[in-house]
């Protein structure tokens, strides 16, 4: 089955500086990339997707971008805000209706 | 709230009682899914449905485990003979079709 590898498992930035968490996927039939936001205590919230048709995505301060060949994809974040403090999981899928694989999650704390 | 919702959001239960959950997915959603999440992990894939059928069933379910959903609307999960290991947090999520996946607030189980 999938296996997804997320890093780092903590990250501490300044406001207003950039964020990247990194994340490996080892099954080769996976299409479907989301990331999801986590805050205490509260609902994963999706925040951005791509699908293995293209190699970068942005929405507004958030980007993310996927290299198929090497199965890894990275989540980026710039002009941090504290707001955007959460647990940050990404996820694998052959299709965005199929089960997704997790990653164990990173820890943004942004430091105001 | 039209989002999924799912009830109780906290159960304290103790070993070898059996409990339920209740998963209400967004209304045109056809898809529905179940995650278990622990402390400091990404959620880990239990089972799903498309309409009323469940399609796909996680080796982590364990035949103390059962998941319906007998009208394709809403979907009870039941643990029977609860032992401390399934204390978690277990989340439900649907989607349309194969669009992506929106998630619950989830229900915290804690057994004694």
């Amino acid at each position: 089955g999938e296996n997804v590898e997320q890093h780092p498992s903590t990250l501490s930035v300044q406001e207003g500086d950039s964020a990247v968490i990194k994340c490996t996927y080892s099954d080769s039939a996976s299409n479907y990339f989301p990331w999801y936001k986590q805050e205490l205590g509260k609902r994963p919230q999706l925040i951005i997707d791509i699908r293995s048709n293209v190699g970068e995505k942005k929405d507004q301060r958030i980007a993310v971008t996927l290299n198929k060949t090497a199965k890894h994809f990275s989540l980026h974040i710039t002009e941090t805000q504290p707001e955007d403090s959460a647990v940050y999981f990404c996820a694998a899928s052959v299709f965005a209706g199929n089960q997704f694989y997790f990653g164990t999650g990173t820890s943004l704390t942004v430091i105001p | 709230d039209t989002g999924v919702s799912q009830d109780p959001r906290h159960k304290i239960t103790k070993r070898g009682q059996n409990v339920t959950f209740r998963c209400d997915p967004i209304s045109e959603h056809n898809r529905l899914y179940w995650y278990r999440q622990t402390l400091g992990q990404g959620p880990e894939f239990l089972t799903y449905f498309q309409n009323e059928a469940q399609l796909e069933k996680s080796r982590l379910l364990s035949d103390r485990f059962s998941a319906e959903r007998p009208k394709g609307s809403f979907s009870t999960l039941e643990i029977q003979r609860t032992e401390q290991g399934d204390s978690a947090m277990y989340l439900c999520a649907s989607s349309f079709r194969e669009e992506t996946q929106y998630f619950g607030p989830g229900t915290r189980l804690l057994v004694l």
